[in-house]
């Protein structure tokens, strides 16, 4: 089974400027999150969607956006680029997404390296 | 957030050599998982327990979750080059990303 896959695998953008990332789950994950991490406050959790709905949202500003489609491939925006959000992205699906006792353990992607000038 | 206190933060060691690291938190969680990454990768999952007392072997690692639920330790045994590293433990409390928290992790380095 193919794993997490997320695209572009790298990025350079300016101030100001918006970018869009890409993460397509493993094959039958029905739920996709996403996490920002930098060396000084770690992995942390940005949202979450299932069935296309978001499910959860961690404490992010507003510029910080997702989608998931029908086929479960999610998209996150950030708009109005900071030089704080360079980081690197990270994509991790889960099978049940949220709403079963099974536990939903999260399998992550490479990640997108974002670097904002 | 929760807090998971991960040491050491890092380890230098020879070749051959075990590895012991442990993630403690004040909270009770429902499941621990350990994951390593590499750099400019995402994080691998390497164990995951969802069980208080429960020992799981993965190879050359083996992790327990602590009987209090307050903590788990990851045990590499007979250290090589590839397992160079950072390893992070996660808490997680119940259903939901937004209720898996990570440690701070251990960078590990090893020494031909």
């Amino acid at each position: 089974k193919a794993g997490v896959t997320q695209t572009p695998r790298y990025l350079i953008k300016t101030r100001g400027q918006q970018v869009t990332l890409s993460c397509s789950p493993i094959s039958g994950h029905r739920s996709v999150s996403w996490y920002q991490q930098t060396p000084g406050q770690g992995l942390q959790f940005l949202f979450e969607y299932f069935s296309e709905t978001q499910r959860n949202k961690g404490n992010f500003p507003g510029r910080f956006s997702g989608r998931q489609f029908s086929n479960s491939r999610s998209e996150m925006n950030v708009s109005t680029l900071e030089l704080g959000d360079s980081a690197l992205y990270l994509c991790a699906s889960s099978l049940v997404g949220g709403r079963a006792a099974v536990p939903d353990t999260q399998y992550f992607g490479p990640g997108t390296r974002l670097t904002v000038l | 957030g929760q807090q998971l206190n991960q040491s050491p933060q890092s380890m230098f060691i020879q070749e051959g050599e075990d590895v012991s690291m442990n993630c403690t938190s004040s909270s009770i969680f429902n499941t621990w998982l350990w994951y390593k990454q590499d750099p400019g990768e995402g994080p691998v999952l390497l164990i995951a327990l969802y069980k208080a007392g429960e020992l799981t072997s993965n190879g050359r690692l083996t992790a327990q979750f602590g009987i209090t639920r307050k903590d788990s330790f990851l045990n590499i045994s007979a250290s090589i080059p590839s397992d160079v590293g950072i390893y992070f433990c996660a808490g997680q409390l119940g259903a939901g990303a937004n209720n898996l928290f990570f440690g701070t992790g251990t960078r590990l380095t090893v020494i031909p």
